[in-house]
Order: C-alpha cells, then sequence, then structure tokens
C-alpha cells in the first residue's frame, strides 16, 4: 500500500484566496483525521471521520473551515476565504478499528503559506 | 493541564541505546501509554503502546514501572535517522491522540 496520500505538498495562496487540501487514505481504513501543525500550537486534531461520517468537529478554528469525506477513499479540508494564520502543516492520518484502532497512520503533509 | 512530561531535548551516540524517560503521574488504570515520533518535515510515526506489562516490537521497547507513573522508551541502537521528536501520549483506547512537545532527540555520530 502506498500510505496516506495528500495532495498538494506545497501550498502557497494569497490572503482571501479558497484553499482545498487533499487527502486519500490507506484503502480499509475507516477512520480519518486532520491535523494542523504550528511552531506556537504543535499538532492539534481539527476532525475525525468515522466510515466516512463527521465525528468531532471540536478542533476545526471557525466556520472558515470546513471537511468533508465524500466516500471512504477521499476528504477534503477546504478554507474559505484563507488567512495567513491559516499557515501551517496540515496532516492526515487513517487507521482501522478495532485493536488497531489508535495506530494512526499519517501522511507527508501539506505545508500552507498564506501570504 | 498536560497528562505526560517529557525533557524537551536529549543526545545519543550513534550505535548506543536512547533511553527517553516520560513522567505521567496521573495515569488511571485504563490509560494507555503510546509513543509516536516524527522526523523533520514527515507525518507522525507510530511507534509502540502498552498499558501495564513492557513492549517490544522490531522499533522499540516501552518500559512501564509497577506504579505506572513514568516510562521508558528505548532504541537499542540509535542510529541517524532515529534522530526526531518523539512524543508519550496518555489516554483512554478510545479517545483521540493529544500531543504534547515531546523529545527532541538528536543522535550525534
Amino acid at each position: 500500500d502506498a500510505g496516506v496520500i495528500q495532495s498538494p505538498r506545497h501550498e502557497v495562496t494569497e490572503m482571501g484566496q479558497e484553499v482545498t487540501l487533499r487527502c486519500k487514505p490507506i484503502s480499509g481504513h475507516d477512520y480519518l483525521f486532520w491535523y494542523r501543525q504550528t511552531m506556537m500550537r504543535g499538532l492539534e486534531l481539527l476532525i475525525y471521520f468515522n466510515n466516512n461520517v463527521p465525528i468531532d468537529d471540536s478542533g476545526m478554528p471557525e466556520d472558515r473551515f470546513s471537511a468533508k469525506m465524500p466516500n471512504a477513499s477521499f476528504s477534503t479540508l477546504k478554507i474559505q476565504p484563507s488567512e495567513p494564520r491559516d499557515s501551517a502543516v496540515y496532516f492526515c492520518a487513517s487507521t482501522g478499528g478495532g485493536s488497531s484502532y489508535n495506530e494512526q497512520f499519517f501522511g507527508p503533509g501539506t505545508r500552507l503559506t498564506v501570504l | 493541564d498536560a497528562k505526560t512530561t517529557q525533557p524537551p531535548s536529549m543526545d545519543c551516540a550513534e550505535g548506543r541505546a536512547a533511553n527517553l524517560p516520560c513522567n505521567h503521574s496521573t495515569i488511571s488504570g485504563n490509560e494507555y501509554v503510546y509513543w509516536y515520533r516524527q522526523i523533520h518535515s514527515q507525518g507522525p510515526q507510530y511507534i509502540i503502546h502498552g498499558l501495564k506489562n513492557n513492549e517490544t516490537n522490531e522499533m522499540a521497547s516501552l518500559i512501564i514501572t509497577e506504579d505506572r507513573k513514568s516510562s521508558t522508551l528505548i532504541l537499542p541502537h540509535a542510529t541517524l535517522r532515529d534522530t526526531a521528536v518523539y512524543y508519550c501520549i496518555v489516554k483512554y483506547a478510545g479517545n483521540m491522540l493529544t500531543f504534547g512537545g515531546g523529545t527532541r532527540l538528536m543522535v550525534k555520530p
């Protein structure tokens, strides 16, 4: 398996623009997580899905952020409009249920820079 | 309200064992100890987890004290590629991962 795939790897955009980050989880995994990492706040959980359904989005910073999982092999994290303080590395992770529930497999991340 | 305390940084000589400590004095009976690491510019990587007993896998060993108030992650023969930030996380099985500051391990030749 190729592991968790994220695209793009790097994104530079201007304030006010819409940004869409993409994630393909490992096949067969039924949990998907979106994290954000900054120097100031470290690694934070934004939202997670189980069987394509959002379970907890309490970590989403504000209404400008939205996440979807239309099917088991694809998820998006959208920021509209983007702001400079959204600059961070965004990670997607996935895991299967049962005994492997918390062995999360992380993608390589998307480094977002908002100018 | 951190559940774990880790030294911010440590050095280790290449080929030597790296022993990374973690204090979790308020751990509850059903909370697990998890270790992840993050190599520069990569996503975090699961290493190992345990509840009460010591655990070993191909990457590392986890030693948990009898009172469960602290633990040590052991990398038996550290290599330069083990240079990373190591996160100790205490949590119930069904809860989410909460990453703290971790320990920045520098393996030196």
